[in-house]
């Protein structure tokens, strides 16, 4: 059953430590979103990723947000320094060719 | 810019009776559409989507939507609600026309709300 999976499921941490947030895409598949989700903002997109380079990173503060590809089985999301308003559920997805994107379970962002 | 707009913040409806939940789009070139449906302290779940062809689409758990290319819309419907389909649902849109892989953007979401 194929699927993305992200860790950690759930992160606390306090202000000003960094975060790193990772995704395995769904095997094969060439395009990675990120994702922040907040009541008040809703969904919005941070960066994605086409065979392995950004395309689009416009949406992070890129202050403190970076995101990378590694390899193709792998993408992180990198907080440095977190902040209180940075607490959110932030999801990966991937899929293949401008088809459907799968999303992972989210993972779950409290700083303090 | 693409955009997608869900004007109703949440939908009512009675088990039984029929739901329609809607989405309007903003695209330069030809759209792919997407329903999604999140459920609590879960990820997005794929539902159905309009890439060409037929205008009305069939999808997962009996949900179906139809693409209205004057009206610019792809409303999503279930001819009979269940009190399980209450979630959060998401319209989605890419640009076809952009070639290499396109921006995923996402409405603000429609709470939907069955009851008994």
């Amino acid at each position: 059953d194929a699927r993305v999976t992200q860790t950690p499921r759930h992160k606390v941490t306090e202000m000003g430590q960094e975060v790193t947030m990772r995704c395995q895409p769904i095997l094969g598949h060439n395009t990675v979103f990120w994702y922040r989700q907040t009541m008040m903002q809703g969904l919005e997109l941070l960066a994605y990723f086409r065979n392995r380079a950004p395309l689009d990173d416009s949406g992070m503060p890129k202050d403190r947000f970076s995101a990378e590809m590694p390899d193709a089985t792998l993408a992180t999301l990198k907080i440095q320094p977190s902040e209180p308003r940075d607490s959110a559920v932030y999801f990966c997805a991937s899929d293949w060719e401008n088809t459907e994107a799968f999303f992972g379970q989210g993972t779950r962002l409290t700083v303090v | 810019a693409q955009s997608v707009a869900q004007p109703e913040d949440q939908v009512n409806v009675a088990e039984g009776n029929p739901l329609t939940v809607k989405c309007t789009y903003s695209v330069s070139g030809n759209p792919y559409l997407f329903w999604y449906v999140q459920y609590p302290n879960r990820g997005l779940q794929f539902l159905l989507k309009y890439i060409t062809g037929d205008n009305l689409v069939k999808g997962s758990y009996g949900f179906e939507a139809e693409f209205n290319k004057s009206q610019t819309s792809f409303h999503l419907k279930k001819p009979s609600a269940l009190v399980s389909d209450s979630a959060l649902y998401f319209c989605a849109v890419r640009d076809r026309s952009s070639g290499t892989a396109s921006k995923l953007t996402f409405g603000t979401g429609t709470r939907l709300q069955v009851t008994l």
